[in-house]
């Protein structure tokens, strides 16, 4: 039985530039989140899918940001014209339901030079 | 609004003593989950356990226990004859709105020391 898979695992990267990051659930859980965390803090939501459909998005999550979930399966969350402030890590969980526990991946820490 | 507060920011201890980490939260709903996450120096959030606003009943794994107070709007956990590999961030977290997402607290670093 595998659990959430992120890749990459670690990316730098040039301001400016843009990102894309990989999530893979754990096989039939309907919910995949994204949160993002910076040092010393808590996770914070910035977006989730029910399925294929992106439900709520987070205010945190600027017009740079973007993510996908074809066919309800992996998601991507690109990040485009990266700036410093968006260094941080990445995480990806996901749930069988609402009220269901999250199950989280490894994350994917983001550094922006 | 729904809030996390985990007041203690730091914790250290010594292996085999007993320590709390309290957690306070607020919400506007009538029924809830709460949650416990470990994260180890690794960095990934290990799911402790969820608990259901109508049991109000301790709970209990392994060394590990949890106080839920409705009244007081509680939900600590205590980590008995604590071990070194119990070193880690624990977060608690509350779901936002029917839709899941979670708030999380700003987390307790906990250090046991041999």
């Amino acid at each position: 039985d595998t659990g959430v898979s992120q890749d990459p695992r670690h990316k730098i990267t040039k301001r400016g530039q843009n990102v894309t990051f990989r999530c893979d659930p754990i096989s039939e859980h309907n919910r995949l989140y994204w949160y993002r965390q910076t040092l010393g803090q808590g996770p914070e939501f910035l977006t989730y899918f029910q399925n294929e459909a992106q439900l709520e998005k987070s205010r945190l999550l600027s017009d740079r940001f973007s993510a996908e979930r074809p066919k309800g399966s992996f998601s991507t969350l690109e990040i485009q014209r990266t700036e410093q402030g968006d260094s941080a890590m990445y995480l990806c969980a996901s749930s069988p339901g609402t009220s269901d526990e999250q199950y989280f991946g490894p994350g994917t820490r983001l550094t922006v030079t | 609004a729904q809030k996390v507060t985990q007041a203690q920011t730091e914790i250290s201890v010594v292996e085999k003593e007993d320590v709390t980490l309290d957690c306070v939260y607020e919400t506007r709903d009538t029924t809830y989950y709460l949650f416990w996450y470990k994260q180890p120096p690794s960095g990934e959030l290990v799911f402790l356990i969820r608990r259901n606003s109508f049991d109000e009943q301790n709970e209990i794994s392994g060394r590990y226990s949890w106080n839920f107070q409705k009244s007081t709007s509680s939900f600590n956990f205590t980590i008995t004859a604590s071990q070194v590999v119990d070193s880690a961030v624990y977060f608690c977290a509350l779901p936002y709105n029917q839709g899941g997402k979670l708030i999380f607290g700003q987390g307790t670093e906990l250090s046991v020391k041999p």
